[in-house]
This record gives structure tokens, sequence and C-alpha cells, in this order.
């Protein structure tokens, strides 16, 4: 079944380590997104991609960083410059049209 | 800018009646679309229904009817007869223009059936 696959699916980091999300498709969509979630909130766009090798900022970009080497792959490094990155994670992809999936998210708590 | 606003942070609705789940958005935009997602406990974002800014009609999925008034700029959700299953957070969004089609989300509206 097409789909996206994120990793893992809890993930605790220390103050000061940096982190990587992973985010996996097979639907050969060329778009893809993060998103944060925190609690009680709407979705904020971090970064997207529409092509490989290249990316753009979202509204809250600061702090963290990816990169869009395979169509299928589009992974989240959160940076120890993120200050408060205890949230939920969403990766998603498009296509033309109204497609839109989305994954089942990682749950990132730093201790 | 977008802006997706969602005035209710909580609702009630009893198990076989329908509800309305409110949503107003600012956008500048000529063509743009509108979606409503829910999210259960466990986080993933179901897909529930879709509404272009050109659809002159509005769009039905199931149980899902999405009341769209352009001139008021409001998109809001209908489910018709509740399940207990419809517990849930249920998001509205817009999307942007451009090849890349970003989400513009609201904070939500936590629905809550009851027996």
């Amino acid at each position: 079944d097409g789909g996206i696959t994120q990793s893992p699916k809890y993930l605790f980091r220390k103050e000061g380590q940096n982190v990587t999300l992973s985010c996996e498709q097979n639907l050969n969509h060329d778009a893809m997104y993060w998103y944060r979630q925190d609690p009680g909130q709407g979705l904020r766009l971090i970064y997207y991609s529409q092509i490989v090798n290249d990316f753009q900022k979202g509204d809250i970009a600061e702090g963290y960083s990816v990169s869009r080497e395979k169509k299928e792959s589009f992974p989240l490094t959160v940076t120890s410059a993120q200050k408060n990155p205890t949230a939920f994670y969403l990766c998603a992809s498009s296509t033309t049209g109204y497609g839109y999936t989305f994954g089942s998210g990682t749950r990132l708590t730093v201790v | 800018a977008q802006k997706i606003t969602q005035t209710q942070p909580g609702m009630f609705v009893q198990e076989k009646e329908a509800v309305t789940l409110d949503c107003t958005y600012d956008t500048s935009d000529q063509s743009y679309g509108l979606f409503w997602y829910k999210q259960p406990s466990s986080g993933e974002m179901i897909f529930l229904i879709y509404q272009g800014s050109y659809d002159e009609q509005n769009a039905t999925e199931g149980r899902y009817s999405l009341n769209f008034q352009k001139a008021r700029k409001s998109a809001n959700l209908v489910i018709s007869a509740s399940q207990l299953g419809d517990s849930a957070m249920y998001f509205c969004a817009m999307s942007r223009r451009g090849s890349a089609r970003q989400l513009t989300f609201g904070s939500g509206t936590q629905l809550t059936v009851l027996p």
C-alpha cells in the first residue's frame, strides 16, 4: 500500500543534541512537507520541498534543517538551536489536484 | 497572508444528531482550497473533505458536508448522524497558491459525541 512512513514514533532528546526524524513516501509525490503541532494547537509549517535538492523555509524554520536527496525521502533534523523542540511532528506529501497525505507522526520529547 | 479561524475550542453532540463545526478564513487569493481533517487521539490526520474556491456546489463525502459561503468566507463542516467514533479533534485548513500546496491550519475544535 502506498503511504508515508515516519520513524521513530517516539523520540527522546537530551538538551544540546541534534536528532533526525525520518519521513519516507512511496506515493511518487513531488512535494513534501514538515509540520509541527503543539498541544491543543493546529499545525505549523517548518519546511517544504517541491523537487529533489530544493527546499524552502516555512513559518517556523529556525532551529531545524532538512535535506531532499531522493524524491522518496525528506528527513528533518531538530538542532540544538531549537529552544523548545518538544512537540508532535507530522510529515506530508502532495501531488497535483488536492491529494495531500500525512504520515502518522513522531512525538519528540526533550529530557 | 492566509488565516483560518475556528472559534469553537470544544463541542458536544448527542449520538445520532447533526453537528456543525465553524471555520472562517481570510485570504486575498482568488484561487484556493479548503480542507477538513480529523485527528483522533492517536495523532494521524485523516482527510475528510475538500472544497475548491471555484466549486459552485458544496462538497459532500458520506456523512460529511461542507457549507461553503464564499462571500462570508466561511467553510463550516456539517457531520450528520454523529457516531461515537467521531469524537476527535477537527481542523480546518486552507491551501496556499503555488506548485507546493502548503496548508494553513486553524486551531481546531475538539468534538465529543455523547452516548
